[in-house]
């Protein structure tokens, strides 16, 4: 069955070192990915996405890798700051108007 | 930056009580969703709307769940009786042409 899979509950960097978030997926019909983060108290956020046709992405201090022979996606922050500490989200895209299956999530703590 | 805006972000109801959470998505989206998250679990999807209709919903979207559209910037999310299970973070999202989500910062509802 589908399903979304975090391989670490949480995840604990010193401020300043890169992180890496990982991601499972099961749907290998799935075309689409985006990381989302929550911080304490906010909805969801929005962070970065990729299609199935890449297999990286960069944004601002932000790369998405996919690795399509393993079904598994990595999420890197470079140079983690206190504000990024929140929980990280690779949810499903599920069906044909996007709904998103949301997992548990990473913790990420970030310590000064 | 456009942003879903949501209403009230606080409330406070007893049970049986009916209540209505509001939700204005950015201006130019078709695509409407509601999710909820309680206190300490994952981010759950209710349900999607698209041209006026519902088009995916979750087993937790029970009769005592409706959604409306009754003007054109506003998506509600009614509870005719709420029960105590319901107290959650709700979610409100939109999205337009491109596959992200946006989300509101929620409504907090507890029933006593």
């Amino acid at each position: 069955g589908e399903s979304v899979g975090l391989h670490l509950p949480t995840l604990s960097v010193q401020e300043g070192d890169n992180s890496i978030i990982n991601c499972a997926y099961s749907n290998s019909a799935s075309d689409y990915f985006i990381w989302y983060k929550q911080e304490s108290g906010k909805g969801p956020q929005f962070i970065i996405d990729i299609r199935s046709n890449m297999d990286k992405r960069q944004g601002q201090r932000v790369t998405v890798l996919l690795n399509k022979t393993v079904k598994h996606l990595s999420l890197q922050i470079a140079a983690t700051q206190p504000g990024d500490s929140a929980v990280y989200f690779c949810p499903e895209n599920r069906g044909s108007q996007g709904n998103l299956i949301f997992g548990k999530g990473t913790k990420l703590s970030v310590k000064p | 930056e456009p942003e879903v805006t949501q209403t009230p972000s606080h409330q406070v109801t007893q049970m049986g009580q009916e209540v209505i959470l509001r939700c204005v998505p950015i201006s130019n989206h078709l695509y409407f969703y509601w999710y909820r998250q309680i206190l300490g679990q994952k981010v759950e999807f209710l349900v999607s709307f698209y041209n006026n209709e519902i088009s995916e919903k979750s087993e937790i979207f029970d009769d005592q769940f409706s959604v409306e559209r009754p003007d054109g910037s506003n998506f509600t999310l009614k509870i005719r009786s709420t029960k105590l299970e319901d107290s959650a973070m709700y979610f409100c999202a939109s999205r337009g042409n491109t596959g992200e989500l946006f989300f509101g910062e929620g409504s907090r509802l507890t029933v006593l």
